[in-house]
Formats: structure tokens, C-alpha cells, sequence
């Protein structure tokens, strides 16, 4: 059974901090490896999605890698923003689904 | 907006009932996801429809089902409904396969009473 880890399960930011988080995943037979954003009373909005590995995505202030020899992405963001507050999942996805993992929950203090 | 829609927003029913909750993809995407997201838990896939067929399918129970119409749009039918089906159901779309990103509709909000 495959299984996409997600850490830290919580995170608390001070405003104007960056900070990143993680996804591991079997590196073995992978496709690709998507994050999505998912604010409280929202649905889920895709971020990224990556296949080959040294990849780097850039969307504004937040910025993901991934390294599928050893099976992991790291989601990183800059500066964070009250806006910022939300949970961010990882998926791998095989031909046909995606395996989520159980997200990081992020909290931006101001 | 995503441009993917559901109906409807928010079911209420009773235990026993069978509902049927639909979804219209955004235009040009062929493939429809469905999704249970129960409280405080994350997203459960459920099932898979690309162009008509079933190609995957999830933790999906035997009193659920779901179909994908030629005009695209996708129905998930749950019957003998519990009060454990009580949870948010999204569809998502995507052009293709894993390898295209999910555009996720608003969800249908079920409550079993």
C-alpha cells in the first residue's frame, strides 16, 4: 500500500516569517507528485504539479522541490501572509488516482 | 472559481435514503474524481470516471455508486444511506491522468439524520 507522508501535521508562523514543510512518498514507480492548497470553507486548489526530479515550481511567494531518488518534495513559502493560512496537501498520483497525504496545517500569526 | 459545478450544495435526508448527488466537469476535462472528506478527517477518494469508463476506484462501499454520462457530467449515487455518510463529497476534474492537476468543485454538504 503506498503512503504519502505529511510533516509536520501543524505548523504556527510568525507574519513575515518563511517557512517550508515536507512530503515523503515511495520512490519507487513514481508519476507525479501535485500540492494543492485547501482553506477552511474552500474546496482544494492545485499549487503544483511535478514529475521530473530536480524539479522546481514557482507560484508568487511559494516555491516547491522534489527529489523522487529519495522520494520527497518540499513546499516552501516566503513571507508568509495572513492569506497564507490554510492546509496543504501532497498527492502522488499514479496513472489513473492520487494517494493524499493527510496535509500540513498552517497558521499565521500575526 | 474552479468552473467545475455540484448539485446540490447541501442534502439533508434520513437513514435508509438513497441520494444522488451531480457534477458538470470544467470544459474540455475528461476525467471526474469523487471525494468524501468526513468530519475532521481528509480526503477519501472514492472513484474514478475518464471519458465514460471507470478507471479507479478508492475506499468506495457497495452502497455507493457512480456513473459518467456521454455529455461528462457524473453522478454518485449513495443509497441505504447511515448516519456515518454524513460529509462533504467532492467532484474534481482533470484533463487526464495523474500527471494533470484536479480542479475541485464546491462540494456537496450531506447530513444523515
Amino acid at each position: 500500500i503506498l503512503n504519502v507522508e505529511q510533516s509536520p501535521q501543524s505548523l504556527h508562523v510568525q507574519e513575515g516569517d518563511s517557512t517550508n514543510f515536507t512530503c515523503s512518498f515511495p520512490s519507487s514507480n513514481f508519476y507525479a507528485l501535485h500540492w494543492y492548497r485547501w482553506e477552511t470553507a474552500k474546496s482544494p486548489e492545485a499549487l503544483f504539479v511535478m514529475t521530473l526530479n530536480g524539479d522546481e515550481k514557482k507560484k508568487g511567494r511559494i516555491s516547491a522541490t522534489l527529489n523522487t531518488k529519495e522520494g520527497y518534495s518540499y513546499l516552501y513559502i516566503k513571507g508568509s501572509q495572513p492569506e497564507d493560512s490554510a492546509t496543504y496537501l501532497c498527492a502522488l498520483a499514479n496513472n489513473y488516482q492520487l494517494i493524499w497525504g493527510a496535509g500540513t496545517k498552517l497558521i499565521i500569526k500575526p | 472559481d474552479s468552473g467545475v459545478t455540484q448539485t446540490p450544495k447541501h442534502l439533508i435526508t434520513a437513514t435508509g435514503q438513497r441520494v444522488t448527488l451531480r457534477c458538470s466537469p470544467r470544459s474540455g476535462d475528461l476525467s471526474v474524481y469523487w471525494y468524501q472528506q468526513s468530519l475532521d478527517q481528509g480526503l477519501q477518494f472514492l472513484i474514478q470516471y475518464y471519458n465514460g469508463e471507470e478507471r479507479a476506484k478508492g475506499n468506495i462501499l457497495e452502497r455507493f455508486s457512480a456513473q459518467q454520462f456521454p455529455d461528462l457530467h457524473s453522478e454518485l449515487n449513495l443509497s441505504s444511506l447511515e448516519l456515518g455518510d454524513s460529509a462533504l463529497y467532492f467532484c474534481a476534474s482533470s484533463a487526464g491522468g495523474g500527471g494533470y492537476e484536479q480542479y475541485f468543485g464546491p462540494g456537496t454538504r450531506l447530513t444523515v439524520t
